[in-house]
């Protein structure tokens, strides 16, 4: 099957500063990817979606300035959470599409961010 | 009210019984109907996949749409305790690029 990783997998940082995370997928070409966040114990939120070489498409309510995403090739997408609060500590995951067929998403692993 | 609505659980039950996961939906475009296992600080993994109306099987799963009351249904037989973990639905339209609306999602604790 597709497989999606993301790296790091977990990231504590402080208050302030930037986390990159990047998402790929290793063994197919990705024209869409997506990333979405999950508090304890909530359901996966839609934060936005990226397709390879043009901006991406933000939910409401996701500020686009503070969550950067760059969907530069077909198999790397990140996400920067620029100027980390705590609030914004929670899991992130990205998913990945090849488009065809069903449009099926692959999930990666998710990264923990922690933000002191 | 949420589009996709799930019992968040936790659902417990002994090694072998039979389990009964379900979502109810309100948007009448779905039509893709997904099942995904999470374990613990792990991504989502896709466990059945359904399009519009009726019963799909896959070894010990089976997954089950009925549109005409929007009810999703994901029945495991023989439950593991390795089958512990949180199971979530998910539902989509037809559109080519349409996103994933999902639910809360269900802890499932299988004892042995």
């Amino acid at each position: 099957g597709a497989v999606v990783s993301q790296h790091p997998s977990w990231v504590i940082c402080k208050s302030g500063t930037s986390v990159k995370i990047e998402c790929r997928s290793l063994d197919f070409q990705a024209t869409t990817m997506f990333w979405y966040r999950q508090f304890p114990k909530q359901s996966l939120m839609l934060m936005a979606t990226s397709n390879e070489g043009s901006k991406a498409t933000y939910e409401q309510g996701v500020e686009k300035d503070k969550f950067l995403i760059n969907h530069a090739s077909l198999t790397l997408s990140t996400l920067t959470v620029t100027s980390a609060h705590p609030e914004d500590s929670s899991f992130y995951i990205c998913s990945a599409s090849s488009g065809s067929g069903s449009n099926e998403q692959f999930f990666g692993p998710g990264t923990r961010l922690t933000v002191l | 009210q949420k589009e996709v609505e799930q019992d968040p659980g936790p659902l417990s039950v002994p090694e072998g019984a039979i389990v009964s996961l379900n979502c109810t939906y309100s948007n009448s475009a779905f039509q893709y109907f997904m099942w995904y296992r999470q374990y613990s600080r792990k991504g989502p993994e896709l466990l059945m996949y359904t399009y519009s109306s009726g019963n799909k099987e896959d070894g010990r799963f089976t997954a089950q749409v009925d549109k005409s009351s929007k009810y999703i249904s994901l029945f495991i037989r023989d439950s593991q305790p390795s089958d512990s973990a949180t199971y979530l639905c998910a539902a989509r339209t037809l559109s080519g690029y349409s996103t994933l609306t999902f639910g809360k999602g269900t802890m499932l604790l299988v004892s042995p």
